[in-house]
């Protein structure tokens, strides 16, 4: 158990339709990310929040949306929603994301992932 | 164009043996690289971290190689068990002060009692 949870951790929904998917990272853990892994794509980067504010982007599409609370969990939020954006969802989290003097190179703990599927 | 690569193809050995993953990369400079093991359905699960002025990490069964020229990383898992079965990923960290991680597609190893 890595100590980051996600929920739900099965959504089934149609073409068009919106949908949150919510991550609490590990106790202490200022970071979060959001990652996208579909089979075709590999996991791929979306987004990154560090104690509310977004650091980096990666891959994220227009209709894709997310922020950190207050209580650094975080929301991840898809929107007009197509066939190929089903795929796992993975939430990460770290102690830090940003460096100072240079990289924090640290690990990241992922959590169980949702698994989205639009019809 | 910027590239990732490692074996596509499930890598089958025999228990004991040595399993030996590439992480090939083109046209990134990455400050360190990560490896995650990841099972079917899972979260990535964190393995090792070798920085790019680093030319080898062990930890315990498991050993990385980091070379910068050949934009190359090994994964090396000693005495492999069938519970070492899984998907690896490995993971460019590039430099920018971010945390971000460029992931490789994995590759799947398979080891057989």
């Amino acid at each position: 158990d890595s100590g980051v949870t996600q929920t739900p951790k099965h959504l089934i929904t149609a073409t068009g339709q919106r949908v949150t998917l919510r991550c609490s990272p590990r106790s202490g853990d200022l970071s979060v990310y959001w990652y996208q892994q579909s089979l075709d794509q590999g996991l791929q980067f979306l987004i990154q929040y560090y104690n509310g504010e977004e650091r980096a982007k990666g891959n994220i599409l227009e209709r894709f949306s997310a922020q950190q609370f207050p209580d650094l969990h975080s929301e991840l939020n898809l929107s007009s929603l197509e066939l190929g954006d089903s795929a796992l969802y993975f939430c990460a989290s770290s102690v830090e994301g940003i460096g100072l003097a240079g990289l924090r190179d640290n690990e990241q703990f992922f959590g169980p992932g949702t698994r989205l599927t639009v019809l | 164009s910027q590239k990732i690569e490692q074996n596509s193809e499930a890598l089958n050995i025999q228990e004991g043996k040595t399993a030996t993953l590439t992480c090939n990369y083109t046209n990134y400079s990455p400050a360190y690289l990560q490896w995650y093991r990841q099972d079917p359905g899972r979260g990535p699960v964190f393995l090792l971290l070798i920085r790019e002025n680093e030319k080898e990490k062990r930890k315990e069964r498991l050993k990385v190689t980091f070379d910068t020229t050949l934009k190359q990383s090994l994964f090396h898992i000693t005495a492999s068990q069938p519970a070492d079965s899984a998907t690896y990923l490995c993971a460019l960290v590039l430099s920018g002060g971010y945390n971000k991680l460029i992931f490789g597609a994995g590759t799947r190893l398979a080891v057989h009692p």
